[in-house]
């Protein structure tokens, strides 16, 4: 356990519907990361925070995703009319705001959309 | 396009000997590595890290970085079966993202 939480761990939609995911960073990091990670590649960016400000997004990040982090604590990330090629898990990771950056990964939250 | 290269495997090594996982990337500004392993149906875990050319060392595993070559590889000194998992290479892409490779399968047997 890094102490890194993501909620729910595992999340079944139908496709249109609206999911949203939370991470819990470690409480003395500043820095919050999204990626995806689909079968058998490893994870592609999506996003990063430095407390509230999000300060990257990736073009794999389209119109139908949004990630918050209001406060500089925990976050979320919505994904507004799901498709099926949103199937994926979900990584949340944290680190400190060091020049070499080493991330800490939460569990992630598997979703499939039917 | 930044980009990292592993060996999909799986890469088969009996129980006790060294296991050789090597990657290599393309954006020869890269300053940071990582490697991590994963688990099938769980998340990545970092084993270690490395900015230097050079050899790092930690208990079994060791990292080899040379960037002229922008070649990065992770050893496994005396493979046990909980070793079997995913290792992934990971690159600092800039602005604070890590650009991942595929992933080596690794399977240790008896």
């Amino acid at each position: 356990d890094t102490g890194v939480s993501q909620d729910p761990r595992h999340k079944i939609t139908k496709r249109g519907q609206n999911v949203t995911f939370r991470c819990d960073p470690i409480s003395e990091h500043n820095r919050l990361y999204w990626y995806r990670q689909t079968l058998g590649q490893g994870p592609e960016f999506l996003t990063y925070f430095q407390n509230e400000a999000q300060l990257e997004k990736s073009r794999l990040l389209s119109d139908r995703f949004s990630a918050e982090r209001p406060k500089g604590s925990f976050s979320t990330l919505e994904i507004q009319r799901t498709e099926q090629g949103d199937s994926a898990m979900y990584l949340c990771a944290s680190s400190l705001p060091r020049t070499q950056e080493t991330q800490y990964f939460g569990p992630g939250t598997r979703l499939l959309v039917l | 396009q930044k980009e990292v290269e592993q060996n999909s495997g799986p890469l088969s090594v009996p129980e006790g000997a060294i296991a050789s996982l090597n990657c290599t990337y393309s954006d020869r500004g890269s300053q940071s590595f990582f490697w991590y392993r994963q688990y099938s149906g769980k998340s990545p875990e970092l084993i270690m890290f490395i900015y230097s050319n050079g050899d790092k060392e930690d208990g079994r595993f060791t990292a080899q970085l040379n960037k002229a070559s922008q070649y990065v590889s992770l050893l496994i000194r005396d493979s046990q079966p909980s070793d079997s998992a995913t290792y992934l290479c990971a690159v600092n892409g800039g602005y604070n993202k890590l650009i991942f490779g595929a992933g080596t399968r690794l399977a240790v047997h008896p």
